[in-house]
């Protein structure tokens, strides 16, 4: 059974201040890795992706990747209320798409 | 269309009763993906349409459930004696190519309630 795991939350932090999201997963195969943001009542919207490891970087977002160690976390800086929302760690582990497991998300809440 | 549509967005139904869902994929993309999410909780995959290839059925969690597709178009999400369990968003995703490294655009979603 392959799983992803997230700490469900909620993670509050200030607004301004960095907030981080850890994502571990079981399958050691796995190749992709994405961050998906969902807001109460919403679709989740993909944040980014990230397949290699180390970091990567696309405005206040950087997903950091560790295959040996097989966790994939996701960095917001500068934090704005407007990020307080769920956000769900995606996990590929081959290359067809229905190998995509999702971890139980981490609701994150932004404080102004 | 522009995004991943889904109709209805909203479903109230009676215990028994059958449902259907439907999918609208962006157009082009030949992978489509049905996923449930209960209350508070993460997705639960369903089943993976890509291109003509047979669907990957793993994730149905009874033979109440199933699915079709139209080529690379519409799909139904058809739940036969609803159980109240079974009340959910069902949200609807399609990729690209439905390669690993593919980016999955999900619909709005439908919220089934079983009363």
């Amino acid at each position: 059974q392959k799983e992803v795991e997230q700490n469900s939350g909620p993670l509050s932090v200030p607004e301004g201040a960095i907030a981080s999201l850890n994502c571990t997963y079981s399958d050691r195969g796995s190749q992709s890795f994405f961050w998906y943001r969902q807001y109460s009542g919403k679709s989740p919207e993909l944040i980014m992706f990230i397949y290699s490891n180390g970091d990567k970087e696309d405005g206040r977002f950087t997903a950091q990747l560790n295959k040996a160690s097989q966790y994939v976390s996701l960095l917001i800086r500068d934090s704005q209320p407007s990020d307080s929302a769920t956000y769900l760690c995606a996990v590929n582990g081959g290359n067809y798409g229905q190998n995509f497991v999702f971890g139980p998300g981490t609701r994150l809440s932004v404080l102004p | 269309g522009a995004g991943v549509s889904q109709s209805p967005s909203n479903k109230v139904t009676e215990k028994g009763k059958d449902v259907e869902l439907r999918c609208d994929p962006i157009s082009g993309h030949t992978a489509l993906y049905w996923y449930r999410q209960r209350l508070g909780q993460g997705l639960e995959f369903l089943i993976y349409f890509q291109g003509n290839s047979a669907p990957d059925k793993s994730g149905l969690p009874s033979d109440r459930f199933s699915a079709e597709r139209t080529g690379e178009s519409v799909s139904t999400l058809t739940i036969q004696r609803t159980q109240q369990e079974d009340s959910a968003v069902y949200l609807c995703a399609s990729s690209l190519e439905g390669s690993g490294s593919d980016t999955q655009y999900f619909g709005p979603g439908t919220r089934l309630t079983v009363l």
